[in-house]
């Protein structure tokens, strides 16, 4: 079973419309959660860590279920500037090597006018 | 503040042909190294990591291999390229804690 698991997409949504990914990890003693995006031929940025309690930046709202071991992202009002690749990544959590992160092979989204 | 830089970003080489890429890390010590391949529409694989010099950890076996001659120094290397090793080479550092790793600008590799 893979540690971080995404719907890879691809999805295709107007601007200004709402889009959610979701994504599930393995290892219930992970304790860091994030959400990079990734533009074509590009690297990986930090988008922004998912706390507990949720947080937003923006746009952009994420949230974690501990209890489902399911993080998820909401974009409202979509702009083209967001088509990218989303990737959730998850840390290791206690007893696996120290500062590992796992990465989801993301989703891909496309923003049109 | 910090900053990660890797070069070269395109390389051409011939099959059987070695490899050398560098990344170096500046504004930060003693930071965890990373060395990520992506190939064309699939997701990060880790190749290697370090949490100090000389410190090498191996996540897939394979004709790469790494070395960390200084502590914001990351080497990655090959002796002889297969074609299954072009891909886009991603190098990363983070702190011990980690919050969310930095990457490079990345390598982009192509094995004729």
């Amino acid at each position: 079973r893979k540690e971080v698991e995404q719907d890879p997409g691809p999805f295709n949504v107007p601007e200004g419309a709402t889009v959610a990914f979701n994504c599930t990890y393995s290892n219930s003693a992970s304790q860091s959660f994030f959400w990079y995006r990734q533009d074509c031929r590009k690297e990986p940025k930090l988008l922004m860590s998912v706390y507990s309690s949720g947080n937003e930046d923006g746009r952009f709202t994420a949230q974690l279920n501990r209890a489902s071991q399911y993080i998820s992202l909401l974009i409202r009002d979509s702009k083209l500037s967001d088509s990218a690749t989303y990737l959730c990544v998850v840390n290791g959590g206690r007893g696996s090597t120290l500062g590992r992160l796992y990465f989801g092979r993301g989703t891909q989204l496309t923003v049109w006018p | 503040s910090q900053t990660i830089h890797q070069w070269p970003a395109t390389l051409v080489q011939p099959v059987g042909s070695p490899l050398s890429l560098e990344c170096t890390v500046e504004g930060t010590s003693n930071p965890n190294l990373y060395w990520y391949r992506q190939a064309a529409g699939r997701g990060l694989q880790l190749l290697f990591y370090s949490v100090g010099i000389g410190q090498i950890s191996s996540e897939v076996p394979q004709n790469l291999s790494a070395s960390r001659p200084q502590d914001r120094q990351f080497i990655l290397s090959s002796k002889k390229l297969l074609l299954s090793d072009s891909g886009f080479y991603l190098c990363a550092w983070s702190d011990r804690t980690p919050n969310g790793y930095t990457f490079g600008s990345g390598t982009r590799l192509t094995v004729v």
